[in-house]
């Protein structure tokens, strides 16, 4: 069975760091694109960041450029977001998801990590 | 970034209905448009991509239609279980913008 688990969310005083990971199974992690996408209470879905099977090339949106760092370890299947200078409009559930090729869309989700930043 | 907007904001339908929810694109996003369903409490589950193709697994009573800038995603048949969120995403340009949601409840 194709899954994502995430893991790492947590409570985190403004300006913290936190490092969410996602660990892949029952697919070849390596070839696919994978993203980070996040959804604040009550709100609707925000992709994050994005990074390429080998992770040589990484997408980030404008408001986490500079913050936020995408990478993956293909040997341990996992996908990470290291964020860094939290803010309180970081506060979501963070989903990873698997890329289906060319960019066609989401297909595989994991089930979410909520990361609250407040002090 | 690529506005989306999806209409209605919500609507409300009886099991067996045909129910359609619009998403227009800001500019020509070609086909790079998917369609996802979130229930409460749940991640996002992926119903068609590239427009108009249905995800495997996913019932045949969704259907996608669409190209350059205005998108449908037709449910043919409400299914009690349909109930949720929908929402567009174009796939063409990061930020890969999703649309605002269409919360669609069963009446």
């Amino acid at each position: 069975e194709v899954q994502l688990l995430e893991s790492g969310g947590g409570l985190v005083q403004p300006g913290g760091s936190l490092r969410l990971s996602c660990a892949g199974s029952g697919f070849t992690f390596r070839t696919y694109t994978m993203s980070w996408v996040r959804q604040a209470p009550g709100k609707g879905l925000e992709w994050v960041s994005a990074i390429s099977g080998s992770g040589g090339t990484t997408y980030y949106r404008d408001s986490v450029k500079g913050r936020f760092t995408i990478s993956r370890d293909n040997s341990k299947n996992t996908l990470h977001l290291q964020m860094n200078s939290l803010r309180a409009e970081d506060t979501a559930v963070y989903y990873c998801a698997k890329w289906i090729p060319n960019y066609f869309g989401m297909d595989v989700w994991g089930h979410g990590t909520t990361v609250t930043v407040s002090s | 970034d690529i506005q989306m907007t999806q209409s209605p904001s919500s609507l409300s339908a009886s099991v067996g209905d045909r129910v359609t929810i619009t998403c227009r694109a800001g500019r020509s996003i070609s086909s790079y448009l998917s369609w996802y369903l979130q229930r409460p409490g749940k991640a996002p589950k992926l119903l068609i991509y590239f427009a108009s193709n249905l995800q495997s697994g996913v019932p045949s009573r969704f259907s996608g239609s669409g190209s350059g800038t205005d998108f449908t995603l037709t449910i043919s048949g409400l299914q009690p279980e349909d109930f949720g969120t929908y929402y567009c995403q174009e796939t063409d340009i990061t930020p890969y913008t999703f649309g605002q949601g269409t919360k669609l409840y069963i009446k």
